[in-house]
């Protein structure tokens, strides 16, 4: 465990189905981010919140919807989703800014169908 | 072009021998990270630098900022260092920016 958990670890899902992404942190860090993980392609920066707020959105379409209601509390909320967005979705917490580096989460490995 | 590009892309080594995966960059950063992810998909933070050397148990990890490029050395490398290996920069400086540019990862394989 490297202090970051995310739940489930592994999610199939219909596209008409909505689910939702936990990712649950408590290293007194006050950023926290989600990426997702395609095969072959480098990890891509979806969103990033610093302290509860988002300040970045890297043009996800609007079917991701991340939701941070505290500084420990990530989720990633899904609906009508496509079977190109089948990947894992990795959640990982900093310091504001990133200083001391990051921590990664295992990871929630994402199939729909 | 990737603004982060790694060396080789695949990589199989013998129990045993030293292994370099190299990392290029084109954009100015604050700081460089190597990452390990295993089978299964968590990584795992190995190194965080802006400068020169650093060592932890087998790994080593260097960065030249004047020429872009980073390396990371293991040595006597064992079945257990099989896993993908990622260099990623983060751009700029101060609290204003957190975002990390990736590369598309180094596979490596050691056979016993």
């Amino acid at each position: 465990e490297t202090g970051v958990t995310q739940t489930p670890r592994h999610l199939v899902m219909g596209m008409t189905n909505k689910k939702s992404l936990k990712c649950e942190q408590h290293l007194g860090h006050n950023a926290m981010y989600w990426y997702k993980q395609s095969a072959k392609k480098p990890l891509e920066l979806m969103f990033v919140y610093n302290f509860k707020e988002q300040t970045e959105n890297n043009s996800v379409p609007s079917r991701f919807s991340p939701e941070c209601p505290n500084s420990s509390h990530l989720f990633l909320h899904l609906h009508t989703l496509q079977p190109e967005d089948s990947a894992l979705y990795l959640c990982a917490s900093s310091q504001a800014g990133g200083a001391g580096g990051y921590t990664f989460g295992s990871g929630t490995r994402l199939t729909v169908v | 072009k990737n603004e982060v590009e790694q060396s080789p892309q695949n990589l199989t080594a013998q129990e045993g021998e030293f292994i370099t995966i190299n990392c290029s960059y084109s954009v100015g950063i604050s700081a460089l990270h190597w990452l390990q992810q295993h089978p299964g998909g968590g990584i795992v933070s190995l190194f965080m630098l802006s400068s020169g050397k650093k060592k932890h148990g087998r790994l080593i990890a260097t960065i030249n900022i004047q020429e872009k490029h980073s390396s990371l050395h293991i040595t006597a490398s064992h079945p257990r260092d099989s896993a993908v290996y990622i260099c990623a920069v983060k751009r700029g400086w101060g609290g204003a920016t957190n975002k990390l540019i990736f590369g598309t990862g180094t596979l490596l394989a050691v056979q016993p």
